[in-house]
């Protein structure tokens, strides 16, 4: 069964201080790793697809990397409007089946 | 270019009745998925619809149904409500089914 874990729950910056956030997985057949932002009270926002290991991507202040057993999301010099839950997903091929499997997220925090 | 929109955005029911939910998808997209949303579970998938056809299902009971129309809109429905299913259901959107989706506001459900 597919499986996203991230680490840490949660983090607490100073603005200006760079940060990693951590995404395991185990999934039969990666099809795509994708990383979202989420704001209290809104859905989901798409930030990122990742297809293979060595792939990276970048978005202002916010890069994210692929391996073949973990994705990590760097943020550079973090700004107090980062401030999110950021939340992994993984699709894999199992069966037929695309769905998405995502981690609990990330709660970032960044204190100006 | 409306977003995703979600009716209605709060709900109280009791135990034992049924909830419809409606989900409006962004003009022009075809692909709608659902998800729930708890603080322990995370963001769960549940159903995902494509040109009026249920395409992938989560690993919900029964209870769970959903359908969609013929102008892409989408309902969810969730029968003989127990406590658990309170949550806030995720409602997303995309052009061709993928997960590059639109996320609507989602509705918050109380089951009491």
């Amino acid at each position: 069964e597919d499986q996203v874990t991230q680490s840490p729950e949660a983090l607490r910056l100073q603005e200006g201080e760079s940060s990693s956030l951590n995404c395991s997985y185990t999934v039969s057949g990666l099809r795509g790793l994708f990383w979202y932002r989420q704001d209290p009270g809104k859905g989901p926002e798409f930030l990122f697809t990742l297809y293979s290991a060595g792939e990276e991507k970048e978005k202002e202040r916010l890069k994210a990397t692929l391996t073949k057993k973990e994705s990590f999301l760097h943020i550079t010099a973090p700004k107090p409007e980062d401030s999110a839950t950021y939340l992994c997903a993984v699709q894999g091929f199992q069966g037929g089946s695309e769905k998405l499997v995502f981690g609990k997220g990330t709660k970032l925090t960044v204190n100006p | 270019k409306a977003g995703v929109t979600q009716t209605p955005r709060y709900l109280i029911k009791t135990r034992g009745q049924q909830v419809t939910l409606s989900c409006s998808p962004i003009s022009g997209h075809r692909s709608v998925s659902w998800y729930q949303q708890t603080p322990g579970q995370g963001l769960q998938f549940l159903f995902e619809y494509f040109s009026e056809t249920q395409r992938n299902k989560g690993n919900f009971p029964g209870r769970f149904s959903g359908r969609q129309f013929s102008n892409s809109r989408s309902e969810m429905n969730v029968s003989t409500l127990e406590l658990g299913d309170s949550a806030l259901y995720l409602c997303a959107s995309s052009f061709n089914p993928g997960p590059e989706q639109y996320f609507g506001p989602g509705t918050r459900l109380t089951v009491t």
